[in-house]
């Protein structure tokens, strides 16, 4: 069945660092990847996505970049701020349909 | 910014008894989904409703499960006989159609089963 991958499960960062998190995906089909963001207690927030006739989205500090052919895409955040820390979720899908996320990653941001 | 109203946000109830949780979508969208999330894991799939039907559901989303769009603006999930596994985060979603492919998430509702 359709699944995503995503690393790392945890990532602790000093505030200024870049933090990149990974997701591989593998319905070849999927052309929609969302980023979300989830603070504690809260729903998922879209923070960026990407579609696939794209390899790259930026917007301030945050980017992220899609390897069609490898089926896999990252999110890149630099300047990290303590406000970042929060659980981060990959996702993919196809057209009109719906998500299917990664496992989440747990981003600290230490000052 | 428009916004996926859920309510209520937190909800206990008895092993068998029967819940409806319930959510407002933003009003011009199209298409609503119901997702699950059980503590410290991924957010799952349950069923997705177009054109007052269902369009997909997962295999989670068994003959316990029901959802509805009653009056062309509130969207309900209801779970008839819950059980202990039952116990999670429902967030309800919807989508604006054709033209966006953006989600947009509720705070979600905590169900506890006890």
């Amino acid at each position: 069945g359709e699944n995503v991958e995503q690393h790392p499960s945890t990532l602790s960062v000093q505030e200024g660092d870049s933090a990149v998190i990974k997701c591989t995906y593998s319905d070849s089909a999927s052309n929609y990847f969302p980023w979300y963001k989830q603070e504690l207690g809260k729903g998922p927030q879209l923070i960026i996505d990407i579609r696939s006739n794209v390899g790259e989205k930026k917007d301030q500090r945050i980017a992220v970049t899609l390897n069609k052919t490898a089926k896999h895409f990252s999110l890149h955040i630099t300047e990290t701020q303590p406000e970042d820390s929060a659980v981060y979720f990959c996702a993919a899908s196809r057209v009109l349909d719906k998500l299917i996320f990664g496992t989440g990653t747990r981003l600290q941001v230490f000052p | 910014e428009p916004e996926v109203t859920q309510t209520p946000s937190h909800q206990v109830t008895q092993m068998g008894q029967e819940v409806i949780l319930r959510c407002v979508p933003i009003s011009n969208h199209l298409y609503f989904y119901w997702y699950r999330q059980i503590l410290g894991q991924k957010v799952e799939f349950l069923v997705s409703f177009y054109n007052n039907e269902i369009s997909e559901k997962s295999e989670i989303f068994d003959d316990q499960f029901s959802v509805e769009r009653p009056d062309g603006s509130n969207f309900t999930l209801k779970i008839r006989s819950t059980k202990l596994e039952d116990s999670a985060m429902y967030f309800c979603a919807s989508r604006a159609g054709l033209s966006n492919y953006g989600y947009t998430f509720g705070s979600g509702t905590r169900l506890t089963v006890v």
